[in-house]
C-alpha cells in the first residue's frame, strides 16, 4: 500500500515554456503533499507544502508565481513549472502524506 | 545551524562487513521523528527505517538498525552484512511539527551519505 507515483518521469523543454508535473497518491487519500527540489549530488529541499483544497505554502526563496501547486483533491497535486529556464533543470520529487511521508519516483526536468 | 547534519560525504564498506552512516540533529521539540531514506541512481526515496523520540528501543528493521542516543543527538545507521545492491545515497531526515497548519509533518533532510560497497 501507500504507493505515490509522478507523471512525466523524465520531461526535456524548450526554455520560456510551462511543464506541468502530477503527483498521485494511488491507494491512499492524502491531505498533504510536499513538493521537493533535488539538484545533481544534493539533498532533497522542501519547496512548498500543498493541502487539498487550499493554497499551497511556499518555502522561503520559492517564487510561488513560478511553480504553480495545485491540489485539487485528495489524491492528486500538480506542480507547474512556467516559463521554465536552463536553472530549472532538475530532480523534482513529491510526497503524500498521511501521517508519514510516501515519495513518489520523481520526475527529472531538462530544460534547453 | 543545520537542523540534520551527516558529515560522511562518502563512506566505502566491503561486501558482507557492516557499516555506520552516522546522523546527529539539532531540534528543541521534545515530540520528533528521525528516518533514513536510500536513494539509488535512479532517483526513488526508499524509506529504511524510523525512530520516534520516545522510543527507548532501537529501531530495526531486517539489516537495518537505528543507533539512537538521544542525550547526544544522534540517530546513526547501522546496515549488516553489506550487500553490493547497498550502494546508493542515504539521507536521514527529522520531522517536526509542520508550519503548514494541517497536521501534517515536514521533513527536513541531511546533505546524504554515498555509500559505496566493495566486492
Amino acid at each position: 500500500g501507500a504507493v505515490v507515483s509522478q507523471h512525466p518521469s523524465r520531461v526535456i523543454c524548450k526554455s520560456g515554456t510551462s511543464v506541468k508535473i502530477e503527483c498521485r497518491s494511488l491507494d491512499f487519500q492524502a491531505t498533504t503533499m510536499f513538493w521537493y527540489r533535488q539538484f545533481p549530488k544534493q539533498s532533497l529541499m522542501l519547496m512548498a507544502t500543498s493541502n487539498e483544497g487550499s493554497k499551497a505554502t511556499y518555502e522561503q526563496g520559492v517564487e510561488k508565481d513560478k511553480f504553480l501547486i495545485n491540489h485539487a483533491s485528495l489524491t492528486l497535486s500538480t506542480l507547474t513549472v512556467t516559463s521554465a529556464h536552463p536553472e530549472d533543470s532538475s530532480f523534482y520529487i513529491c510526497s503524500a502524506s498521511l501521517y508519514e511521508q510516501y515519495f513518489g519516483p520523481g520526475t527529472r526536468l531538462t530544460v534547453t | 545551524a543545520q537542523k540534520i547534519t551527516q558529515t560522511q560525504p562518502g563512506m566505502f564498506v566491503q561486501e558482507k562487513e557492516a557499516v555506520t552512516l552516522d546522523c546527529t540533529y539539532d531540534t528543541s521539540d521534545q515530540s520528533y521523528g528521525l528516518f533514513w531514506y536510500k536513494q539509488p541512481s535512479s532517483g526513488e526515496m526508499i524509506f529504511l527505517i524510523y525512530q520516534g523520540s520516545y522510543d527507548e528501543q532501537n529501531a530495526t528493521e531486517g539489516r537495518y538498525s537505528l543507533n539512537f542516543q538521544k542525550a547526544r543527538k544522534s540517530a546513526n545507521l547501522v546496515i549488516s552484512a553489506s550487500q553490493l545492491g547497498d550502494s546508493a545515497m542515504y539521507f536521514c531526515a527529522m520531522r517536526e511539527a509542520s508550519n503548514s497548519g494541517a497536521g501534517s509533518y515536514q521533513l527536513t533532510f541531511g546533505k546524504g551519505t554515498k555509500l559505496s560497497v566493495i566486492p
